[in-house]
């Protein structure tokens, strides 16, 4: 199957300062890709919808300007997680699809730890 | 057996037996479904998917079976082994939108 890759696999960081996460679709061009929140124990929260070249699609009380999201080629997409607070701690993933009706392919995850 | 609570459902199973999660969704409009595999501190894995004009299909140990009528979902794994312990997601789709994720359901193989 596609292989998306995403990078750092976990950080840690000081409260106050960003957080670059990056979601690469290794082998296939993603019109659109998604990022994911999800808590311990928990489900996958949909954040936000990237589509490559406008600007990003954020659920209902996800903040835009602390998750700041940029697809800027068919093959990239970041997430900056700005002004990190301890709160911001979780595991965060990305998804990449071929097209509109088929499986969507996720990567490996992003732990973020706030301190 | 399952236990419902604060925490994910969990069902254990023993190993060598066949295992059966169950997922209700939420939209009728939803054509595709996919159930996901995810094991500790890794994202999710696809094992299986099914649209709507089908209700069942099969794949190398897994079925899956949809109920359009009352909105369920189910994945039947066959001589459930060691490695199947994880969190199995069902996730929903409508015409290509996002995809919908279930609250999950954690799988553990009893030896």
């Amino acid at each position: 199957g596609a292989v998306v890759s995403q990078h750092p696999s976990w950080v840690i960081c000081k409260s106050g300062t960003s957080v670059k996460i990056e979601c690469r679709s290794l082998d296939f061009q993603a019109t659109t890709m998604f990022w994911y929140r999800q808590f311990p124990k928990q489900s996958l929260m949909l954040m936000a919808t990237s589509n490559e070249g406008s600007k990003a699609t954020y659920e209902q009380g996800v903040e835009k300007d602390k998750f700041l999201i940029n697809h800027a080629s068919l093959t990239l997409s970041t997430l900056t997680v700005t002004s990190a607070h301890p709160e911001d701690s979780s595991f965060y993933i990305c998804s990449a699809r071929l097209t509109r009706n088929t499986e969507a392919f996720f990567g490996q995850g992003t732990r973020l730890t706030v301190v | 057996g399952e236990s419902v609570g604060l925490h994910l459902p969990t069902l254990s199973v023993q190993e060598g037996d066949n295992s059966i999660i169950n997922c209700a969704y939420s939209n009728s409009a939803s054509d595709y479904f996919i159930w996901y595999k995810q094991e500790s501190g890794k994202g999710p894995q696809f094992i299986i998917d099914i649209r709507s004009n089908m209700d069942k299909r099969q794949g190398q140990r897994v079925t899956v079976l949809l109920n359009k009528t009352v909105k369920h979902l189910s994945l039947q794994i066959a001589a459930t082994q060691p490695g199947d312990s994880a969190v199995y997601f069902c996730a929903e789709n409508n015409y290509g939108q996002n995809f919908v994720f279930g609250p999950g359901t954690r799988l553990s193989v009893l030896p």
